[in-house]
C-alpha cells in the first residue's frame, strides 16, 4: 500500500547515544516533515524539506538533524541523546497545499 | 505569533449523544485548517480541510465547519468506534507548507 513508513517502531537509547531514524514514502510528495508528539504538547515540527536535497528547522529543531538526499526518503538523527528527546516521533509527507499522510511514528525512550 | 486552541481536552459521551468539539486559532493569514483522527499507537489520519469562512465537510457522522476565528467538528450520533484523538492544526500564509496543530481532544464514547 502507498503510503509513509518509518523505522525502527521502537528504540531504547542511552544518554549520549546517537541513531537514525528513517521516514521512506512512495507517492512522489515533495514536502516532508518530522514531528514530536508529547503528551499535552500536540506535535512539534523538528524540521522538514521542501524538496530533494533541502531542508529547513521547524519549532523544536535543537539536537536534531536531518537530511534528504533523496526525494523518497528523510532522515532524522540523533547525534547525543538526551533523556529530554523521549517522545513519539511521526514523519509525513505532502504535496503542495494537501493534507499530510503520517507514517505510524517511532517510540522513542533515551534513559 | 500563530496559535491553535483546541477545547475540551477530553470528551466522555454516551453512544448516540451528539456533541462538538471547538478549534480556535490566531494566525496571520490562514490558508487552510485541518482536522485529523488519531488512534492510539498510530499516526493521525486525515479527516477534511476547510478553506474559507462559511465552508462545512462532512464524512459519516462528523461534521466540521469553519468561521473566520474558529472550527467546529461535530459529531451526530457517535458509535464506539469514534472514539479517538481528534486533532486541529492549520497551515497559514507564509509557512511554506507547515501544519500547527492544537493539542487534540480525546474523544471517548461508551455503549
Amino acid at each position: 500500500n502507498a503510503g509513509v513508513t518509518q523505522t525502527p517502531k521502537f528504540r531504547v537509547l542511552k544518554t549520549g547515544q546517537s541513531m537514525t531514524l528513517l521516514c521512506a514514502q512512495d507517492m512522489n510528495h515533495e514536502y516532508m516533515y518530522w514531528y514530536r508528539q508529547d503528551p499535552g504538547m500536540g506535535l512539534r515540527l523538528i524540521h522538514y524539506s521542501v524538496g530533494e536535497g533541502t531542508t529547513a528547522k521547524g519549532e523544536v529543531p535543537d539536537g536534531y538533524n536531518v537530511s534528504r538526499l533523496k526525494k523518497q526518503n528523510f532522515l532524522l538523527g540523533l547525534e547525543s541523546a538526551a533523556p529530554s528527546q523521549t517522545s513519539v516521533y511521526f514523519c509525513a509527507s505532502s504535496y503542495s497545499t494537501k493534507g499530510y499522510t503520517f507514517g505510524s511514528g517511532t517510540r522513542l525512550t533515551v534513559v | 505569533e500563530d496559535q491553535v486552541t483546541q477545547s475540551p481536552e477530553a470528551l466522555r459521551l454516551q453512544e448516540g449523544e451528539s456533541s462538538s468539539l471547538n478549534c480556535s486559532y490566531t494566525v496571520s493569514g490562514l490558508r487552510g485548517l485541518f482536522w485529523y483522527r488519531q488512534d492510539p499507537g498510530k499516526g493521525p489520519e486525515f479527516l477534511f480541510t476547510l478553506y474559507s469562512a462559511g465552508e462545512e465537510k462532512e464524512k459519516e457522522r462528523l461534521k466540521a465547519t469553519l468561521t473566520k476565528k474558529e472550527s467546529f467538528l461535530h459529531i451526530t450520533a457517535p458509535k464506539p468506534e469514534d472514539s479517538a484523538t481528534y486533532l486541529c492544526a492549520v497551515r497559514t500564509t507564509d509557512s511554506w507548507g507547515k501544519l500547527q496543530f492544537g493539542a487534540g481532544t480525546q474523544v471517548v464514547v461508551t455503549p
